[in-house]
């Protein structure tokens, strides 16, 4: 079965220190790979999305970025953090190919700026 | 107008009631509907999968879709206080991606 893992699950970090979120797959082969945002009442806000090795799509332009230097290996990075980057950072994985695949969501991190 | 209008809540219910949630939307290219729970610091967890109208159930769980009226809904029957969580509704279409939309979930507290 398929397995997907986040860590840490908790950071505090000052603001301007830099950050790296890790998440990693078990069991699929060449799965999409997600990175949301959640913050309270405002819903998933998706960042991140990727289709294959080092392709990266972003979706809201901010002070992050990701990357996926291994098939089921999704990292997500900032150099310096801000005040606005504290949350709820969750990793999701879908099949590939069709559209309409269920996505599914590790434990997630929780980022607080201070 | 959001693509996905979902009730915050929260939704107070007594044990053993029947739970209705419920989700709009405005993309008539949604084709593929989901439901999901999330308790309280943890990730989401899939609930329900459906891709056409009509009625799919799982138990306790019903998941009921309306394409002509964009608007999909989430019964839970005999509710219990495990089932007092967050509630997401999240649809897709074709050449999304499979990226989803969001609701912004509902607050279900089930009260003994």
């Amino acid at each position: 079965s398929q397995t997907i893992h986040q860590w840490p699950a908790t950071l505090v970090q000052p603001v301007g220190s830099p950050l790296s979120l890790e998440c990693t797959v078990e069991g699929t082969s060449n799965p999409n790979l997600y990175w949301y945002r959640q913050a309270a009442g405002r819903g998933l806000q998706l960042l991140f999305y990727s289709v294959g090795i080092g392709q990266i799509s972003s979706e809201v332009p901010q002070n992050l970025s990701a990357s996926r230097p291994q098939d089921r290996q999704f990292i997500l990075s900032s150099k310096k953090l801000l005040l606005s980057d504290s949350g709820f950072y969750l990793c999701a994985w879908s099949l590939g190919g069709p559209p309409g695949n269920e996505q599914f969501f590790g434990p997630g991190t929780r980022l607080t700026v201070l | 107008q959001k693509e996905v209008e979902q009730d915050p809540g929260p939704l107070s219910v007594p044990e053993g009631a029947i739970v209705s949630l419920n989700c709009t939307y405005s993309n008539s290219a949604f084709q593929y509907f989901m439901w999901y729970r999330q308790y309280s610091r943890k990730g989401p967890e899939l609930l329900m999968y459906t891709y056409s109208s009509g009625n799919k159930e799982d138990g306790r769980f019903t998941a009921q879709v309306d394409k002509s009226s964009k608007y999909i809904s989430l019964f839970i029957r005999d509710s219990q206080p495990s089932d007092s969580a967050t509630y997401l509704c999240a649809m897709s279409g074709p050449g999304g991606g499979n990226k989803l939309t969001f609701g912004t979930g509902t607050q279900l507290k089930v009260e003994l």
